[in-house]
């Protein structure tokens, strides 16, 4: 069984610019995840998607992030403008419809200068 | 908002040594789940942890839940240099639109000398 994927691996940029992240989760998950885990902390829950549907977005900075899943398969999670304390790597998770376990993909890591 | 708090945050030891690393919240979760992340790579599930006082073992690890389920605790016996990572604990919210919700400790991140 093929496991989360995620790309790109890395991405530089400078403040302002944007950014793009896109995750292919495992096949017949229902609920994908979008992590943000900054150097020496946990995992932060971005968005949460159930199918196409936002199940929980509270802790997403909307301003900057945005995040779609338009066919309840891939996802995308942008970045418009970047800023410093954006540098992290971001983490996508998939999990069965109603399952406990999450998957998580590889992680992008972004270096904004 | 829950929070985790994990302790240490870094443990640095000689291959062989036993080694604990905790997981306290004043929340209740419904359940509890340890994951092991290697540099580069996402977080990987070492165990989920259900009931209060359940103690699971996974070879030389040992996970127990709380009574209350409000913390958890790792132990490693005889810790190898393999055993290198971060360890997370994260626990898990029950009902409504929070099912399936983690909210992640900080991280606990071990390295065992040879």
């Amino acid at each position: 069984e093929a496991g989360v994927a995620q790309s790109p691996r890395y991405k530089i940029i400078e403040k302002r610019q944007s950014v793009a992240f896109w995750c292919n989760p495992i096949s017949g998950h229902a609920t994908l995840y979008w992590y943000q885990q900054i150097l020496g902390q946990g995992p932060k829950l971005l968005i949460q998607f159930q199918n196409n549907g936002v199940v929980d977005d509270s802790q997403l900075p909307k301003d900057r992030f945005s995040a779609e899943r338009l066919k309840g398969v891939d996802s995308t999670l942008k970045i418009q403008p970047a800023k410093l304390e954006d540098s992290a790597v971001y983490l996508c998770a998939s999990s069965q419809e109603g399952g406990n376990e999450q998957f998580f993909g590889p992680g992008t890591r972004l270096t904004v200068l | 908002t829950q929070l985790l708090e994990q302790s240490p945050q870094f443990l640095s030891i000689q291959e062989g040594e036993n080694l604990t690393v905790y997981c306290n919240s004043s929340s209740v979760f419904s359940s509890l789940q340890w994951y092991r992340q290697e540099p580069g790579e996402g977080p990987v599930l070492l165990v989920t942890v259900v009931t209060g006082g359940e103690v699971k073992k996974l070879k030389r690890l040992t996970f127990q839940f709380g009574d209350a389920r409000k913390d958890s605790s790792l132990h490693i016996t005889a810790a190898q240099p393999g055993d290198t990572g971060l360890y997370l604990c994260a626990g898990a919210e029950a009902g409504g639109t929070s099912y399936g919700k983690l909210t992640f400790g900080q991280g606990t991140i071990l390295t065992v000398h040879p």
